[in-house]
């Protein structure tokens, strides 16, 4: 276990909608990083908070966005979901900016 | 795009053997890391090592980086079915505030 909580672990949703994917980093830890895990794709950084600032944007979609929150969760916003969105999303958390650790990821099904 | 590539793609071995993955990289990096993922679960962080360093081991594991091929190496030694899993490297550079460019993975299967 990681320390690392993402919820929910699963979603099953349909084209069009939004869905909002949430992440509580270890304690202590103020940055926090999302990523997103397609078998066409891999393993894609999207965003990194530190502290409640954004700190560095990767292959994000303008569809998607982020926030970490004062008591450092974050959370990511996936809206007008395409099929191709259906991916896993891990988030994960660090320190520093070296080893990160991540959560058990949410698992999302665009139908 | 991703910054690593992983070789083998896929590894098979027996209970007892060992196993090597390599890592090969792109641009200039801060770290690399090593990370296992159970079939469609979380990545569990295995081991780092700095640009400064040459080799780090970690219980079973070894790892070796060399900067002037831009190339990593993951051993596995006297392996067990529950290694059976996809390893990733991941890079970090200095500009990069610590995000990790991945690596495709090497899905190794341990048969007892």
């Amino acid at each position: 276990d990681s320390g690392v909580t993402q919820t929910p672990k699963h979603l099953i949703t349909a084209t069009g909608q939004r869905v909002t994917l949430r992440c509580s980093p270890r304690s202590g830890d103020l940055s926090v990083y999302w990523y997103q895990q397609s078998l066409d794709q891999g393993l894609q950084f999207l965003i990194q908070y530190y502290n409640g600032e954004e700190r560095a944007k990767g292959n994000i979609l303008e569809r998607f966005s982020a926030q970490q929150f004062p008591d450092l969760h974050s959370e990511l916003n996936l809206s007008s979901l395409e099929l191709g969105d259906s991916a896993l999303y891990f988030c994960a958390s660090s320190p520093g900016t070296e080893t990160q650790y991540f959560g058990p990821g949410t698992r999302l099904l665009v139908l | 795009s991703q910054q690593g590539e992983e070789d083998p793609q896929a590894l098979s071995i027996q209970e007892g053997e060992n196993a090597t993955m390599n890592c090969s990289y792109k641009t200039s990096i801060n770290n690399l890391q090593w990370y296992r993922q159970n079939s469609g679960r979380g990545l569990v962080h295995l081991i780092l090592i700095r640009s400064n360093e040459r080799e780090k081991h970690s219980g079973r594991l070894r790892v070796t980086l060399d900067t002037s091929k831009k190339s990593s190496s993951l051993l596995i030694t006297a392996s067990r079915a529950a290694d059976t899993a996809s390893y990733f490297c991941a890079t970090s550079s200095s500009d990069s505030w610590g995000k990790l460019q991945f690596g495709a993975g090497t899905q190794v299967v341990v048969t007892p």
